[in-house]
């Protein structure tokens, strides 16, 4: 079945290094993928997404960039922060537009030291 | 933007018991909700996919018995966990999609635990 791969599952940064996490996704029609922020006990906060039709695409500190042919998209944080801690997933639309769902990678832990 | 309520955040309940859990979009219409189940320090696993009026769609492994689903209306989606026993404990997030923007937002989320 369809499945995305998230590498790595847990992330150290010091404070104001980048961290770069990479997902990689089996089902070649997927165009949409989303990347959330989770902080402990709490809902999945989107941060950044990205289509099929672009390579890249950047938010202030935040990008994702997206290789349709290799079938891997990964996300980019710069300059972190404390704040950034948290667990960070990313997903890949399954199914038709207008209708499909989400397949989530297993999660990055990110922890970022001050 | 748009808003999903999810209630309770939080149930303690006996094992052999069934729990209600409800998702419900504030702000916007739903035809499609989605079930989540999130272990400890583990990804979302999609349980369900509820749509409005119809019978939702189970993923493979879940049992439909267990988890009884229910979308009657645009704005709420239900999740019944049945005679449930302590392995049920987990935290069940639901997610909406907008009818018509397509845009998916999350609820915030119950914590279960079968005692």
């Amino acid at each position: 079945g369809e499945n995305v791969e998230q590498h790595p599952s847990t992330l150290s940064v010091q404070e104001g290094d980048s961290a770069v996490i990479k997902c990689t996704y089996s089902d070649s029609a997927s165009n949409y993928f989303p990347w959330y922020k989770q902080e402990l006990g709490k809902r999945p906060q989107l941060i950044i997404d990205i289509r099929s039709n672009v390579g890249e695409k950047k938010d202030q500190r935040i990008a994702v960039t997206l290789n349709k042919t290799a079938k891997h998209f990964s996300l980019h944080i710069t300059e972190t922060q404390p704040e950034d801690s948290a667990v960070y997933f990313c997903a890949a639309s399954i199914g038709a537009s207008g209708t499909y769902k989400y397949i989530f990678g297993t999660g990055t832990r990110l922890k970022v030291l001050a | 933007g748009a808003v999903v309520s999810q209630h309770p955040s939080r149930v303690i309940c006996k094992s052999g018991t069934s729990v209600k859990i409800e998702c419900r979009s504030l702000d916007f219409q739903a035809t499609t909700m989605f079930w989540y189940r999130q272990f400890p320090k583990k990804s979302l696993m999609l349980m369900a996919t509820s749509n409005e009026g119809s019978k939702a769609t189970y993923e493979q492994g879940v049992e439909k018995d267990k988890f009884l689903i229910n979308h009657a209306s645009l704005t709420l989606s239900t999740l019944t966990v049945t005679s449930a026993h302590p392995e049920d404990s987990s935290f069940y997030i639901c997610s909406a999609r907008d009818q018509f923007s397509h845009g998916y937002t999350f609820g915030s989320g119950t914590r279960l635990t079968v005692v």
